[in-house]
C-alpha cells in the first residue's frame, strides 16, 4: 500500500463547475500538506500549502485537511479551461525533511 | 524573482553512459531537492542538499548521486545508465526545511 493514495481520474467537468480532488494517507506523522498543479511537459507548480487541520482559501482554491481521518481535499470553484492539468497532492513528515511524498496525480479536464 | 532553472531540458543518452544534470535554485533558497517522475511510479524523492550537505536521501541505488555548491546550485549525476532511468528529473528549491518547495521545469532524460 502506498503512503499517499490519490484517485488518478481522469476527471472531466464543464466550465464553471466545482471540482473536488482528494487524497488519503496512511502515515499519521505527516504534518505539511501541499497541492501542486502540473501542466503537460512542465514542472509542478505549488498551489496550496498547509500545516494544520482545517481550511485554507486562496482565490478560487480551497485546501482542506482532516488529520483525524488522514484525508486532504482541494476544491476549485468556478473552474476554467485553464485549470485543465494534473493535480498532485504531496506531504512531508516534519521540519528538517524536505522529502515530499506524492500522490499519483489526478488529471482534470475542464470543458468549455 | 527568477524561478528554479534546470539544464539541459532534454537529453538522450545510451545505456552504460553517465549524465550530469544541473539545477539553479531561487535566489536565497538554501535547500535543493531532486525527484524522479515516471508514468509508472509518479514522483519519487531522490535526495536533498542543504548548505552543501546531503540531508535526506530516498530509496535509489548508489548510481544516483548529487552535490551542492556554495552558491546553492546543485548537480545530479547518474552513472551506468539503464533504460529504466528514462524519466523527467525535477529539481525543487526551498528557503528552509518546511516542505514548501518550488519546482523547476525538469530535465527529460531518455536512455536508449
Amino acid at each position: 500500500q502506498k503512503e499517499v493514495e490519490q484517485d488518478p481520474g481522469p476527471l472531466s467537468v464543464p466550465e464553471g463547475a466545482i471540482v473536488s480532488l482528494n487524497c488519503t494517507y496512511s502515515n499519521s506523522a505527516f504534518q505539511y500538506f501541499m497541492w501542486y498543479r502540473q501542466y503537460s511537459r512542465k514542472g509542478p507548480e505549488l498551489l496550496m500549502y498547509t500545516y494544520s487541520s482545517g481550511n485554507k482559501e486562496d482565490g478560487r482554491f480551497t485546501a482542506q485537511v482532516d488529520k483525524s481521518s488522514k484525508y486532504i481535499s482541494l476544491f476549485i470553484r468556478d473552474s476554467q479551461p485553464s485549470d485543465s492539468a494534473t493535480y498532485l497532492c504531496a506531504m512531508s513528515l516534519k521540519t528538517g525533511a524536505n522529502n515530499l511524498f506524492f500522490g499519483t496525480g489526478t488529471r482534470l479536464t475542464v470543458i468549455p | 524573482k527568477a524561478g528554479v532553472t534546470q539544464t539541459p531540458r532534454y537529453l538522450i543518452k545510451t545505456r552504460g553512459q553517465q549524465v550530469t544534470l544541473s539545477c539553479s535554485p531561487i535566489s536565497g533558497h538554501r535547500s535543493v531537492s531532486w525527484y524522479q517522475q515516471t508514468p509508472g511510479q509518479g514522483l519519487q524523492f531522490l535526495f536533498e542538499y542543504f548548505s552543501e550537505t546531503q540531508r535526506n536521501k530516498g530509496n535509489f541505488p548508489g548510481r544516483f548521486s548529487g552535490r551542492q555548491f556554495s552558491n546553492s546550485r546543485s548537480e545530479m549525476n547518474v552513472s551506468t545508465l539503464e533504460l529504466g532511468d528514462s524519466a523527467l528529473y525535477l529539481c525543487a528549491s526551498s528557503w528552509d526545511s518546511n516542505g514548501e518547495q518550488y519546482f523547476g521545469p525538469g530535465t527529460r532524460l531518455t536512455v536508449t
